[in-house]
């Protein structure tokens, strides 16, 4: 299983809108609506921002928002924020007999 | 709120077995996966497997014949054991819970773990 592809950097004004491509294969995330987005800020632990797509944990705000279409999932920032830079990954969990989890390389998001 | 900390040693020379150990607190082991996951200085997130109460274990298959991660619900407690380390297992081990539609929900602060003679 080869790691999801993502972009590594993303750069936007405060208040713009950028987003996030991670792309996989049809033998996850095309065949799963298993996808998950963590942020990650420096020498932090991950936190999960978006899971199953598109649902937002408990008090993440609704800037952040999840899609997906065919073998690439996306994660949109809007009204970008000084403290959304940080490093984003995306996630796809692969059920089956051997289940498994794959990352994306990670992106780094900078506020200009 | 659910907590958890990862324990176990900074510093392993290479060809040892790395054994880590995640406490769980706040809340029951009893429910729920239970997750190693880890990076390397300045790289991305690798999952290493996941364990489930029963003791039912998954693992990254580039990993997996080096991999061995149990779980103790008197303690609550799991484990992570990783033999044969070398320089490229250096990394911040993470443990965490996992739901089942794969998304890590409750990490740990992470351990640096060192390979080094």
């Amino acid at each position: 299983q080869s790691a999801l592809t993502q972009p590594a950097s993303v750069s936007g004004s405060p208040g713009q809108s950028i987003t996030i491509s991670c792309t996989g294969t049809n033998s996850d995330i095309g065949a799963y609506n298993y996808v998950s987005w963590y942020q990650q800020h420096p020498d932090k632990a991950p936190k999960v921002i978006i899971y199953d797509v598109s649902n937002r944990p408990s008090g993440v705000s609704n800037r952040f928002s999840g899609s997906k279409s065919g073998n690439t999932a996306s994660l949109t920032i809007s009204g970008l924020q000084t403290e959304d830079e940080a490093h984003y990954y995306c996630s796809a969990y692969v059920r089956g007999s051997s289940p498994y989890v794959l990352f994306g390389g990670g992106t780094k998001v900078t506020v200009l | 709120q659910l907590h958890l900390q990862e324990s176990g040693p900074g510093m392993v020379k290479p060809s040892e077995t790395l054994p880590l150990t995640c406490t769980v607190s706040g809340g029951s082991i009893r429910s729920y996966y239970w997750t190693w996951i880890r990076q390397s200085p300045g790289k991305g997130l690798e999952w290493i497997g996941y364990v489930s109460t029963s003791g039912s274990t998954n693992y990254n298959p580039s990993l997996e014949s080096r991999v061995l991660i149990s779980i103790d619900t008197s303690k609550n407690q799991f484990s992570l054991k990783l033999n044969s380390m070398t320089a490229a297992d250096t990394a911040v081990y993470f443990c965490a819970r996992f739901i089942g539609s794969g998304l890590a929900d409750f990490w740990g602060q992470g351990t640096l773990v060192t390979v080094s003679s």
